[in-house]
């Protein structure tokens, strides 16, 4: 079965700081794309980051960027330079090539301290 | 681009009326959508998947007599949860498959109270 997991329900980071979200997931498929979504108040779903796997070379939007690890199916976000607008619920999200749906994990929520 | 509007974004119906959300893709065609529902705190749940054109298929567990999904166009999906229960009370979400980045667009979710 192809899970995601993401283990810390919630984090806290000092505006300005630097943070890492973590997430693993679980997969049989060479073939796939993984993703990290924000969520924030308003509850609109927002592409922050996208990975695909066959590139080696982690992706990286302005602060946003991943640490992709394939062997280890890990795929960790970093949120450099945090601002309060980053404050938001995070998730992580994985989609094989070949299949349309997308699985999300559980999440993460993000505080910003001022 | 890649924009997608859900509508409405909040709505109450009283129990046992049918509510219909929609989801439009505005600037791009849509072949595929796809309905979450969200409980508070919690991630997205997958309800079903729209194709144009056919007949959507539906996650395990997800009743498909009350969430009737209609994809009659490469722009539009709807959703109708038909004699709605206070237990159907939830924030719903629409995506669309976009190919330039292969991912999706989300609608803005629809929070849907029922009483």
């Amino acid at each position: 079965a192809q899970t995601v997991t993401q283990s810390q329900p919630e984090m806290s980071v000092q505006e300005a700081e630097t943070v890492t979200l973590s997430c693993t997931y679980d997969t049989s498929e060479s073939d796939y794309y993984l993703f990290w979504y924000k969520q924030p108040p308003s509850r609109q779903m927002i592409l922050v980051i996208r990975q695909e796997a066959y590139k080696q070379q982690n992706a990286t939007e302005n602060r946003f960027s991943v640490n992709f690890q394939k062997a280890a199916k890990s795929f960790s976000l970093k949120i450099s330079d945090s601002q309060l607008g980053d404050a938001a619920m995070y998730f992580c999200a994985y989609r094989i090539r070949r299949d349309d749906k997308i699985i999300f994990g559980k999440g993460t929520r993000l505080h910003i301290l001022p | 681009g890649a924009v997608v509007s859900q509508h409405p974004s909040r709505v109450i119906c009283k129990s046992g009326t049918s509510v219909k959300i929609e989801c439009r893709s505005l600037d791009f065609q849509a072949t595929t959508m796809f309905w979450y529902r969200q409980f508070p705190k919690q991630s997205l749940m997958l309800m079903a998947t729209s194709n144009e054109g056919s007949k959507a298929t539906y996650e395990q567990g997800v009743e498909k007599d009350k969430f009737l999904i209609n994809h009659a166009s490469l722009t539009l999906s709807t959703l109708t949860v038909t004699s709605a229960h206070p237990e159907d009370s939830s924030f719903y979400i629409c995506s669309a498959s976009n190919v330039n980045n292969y991912g999706y667009t989300f609608g803005s979710g629809t929070r849907l109270t029922v009483v």
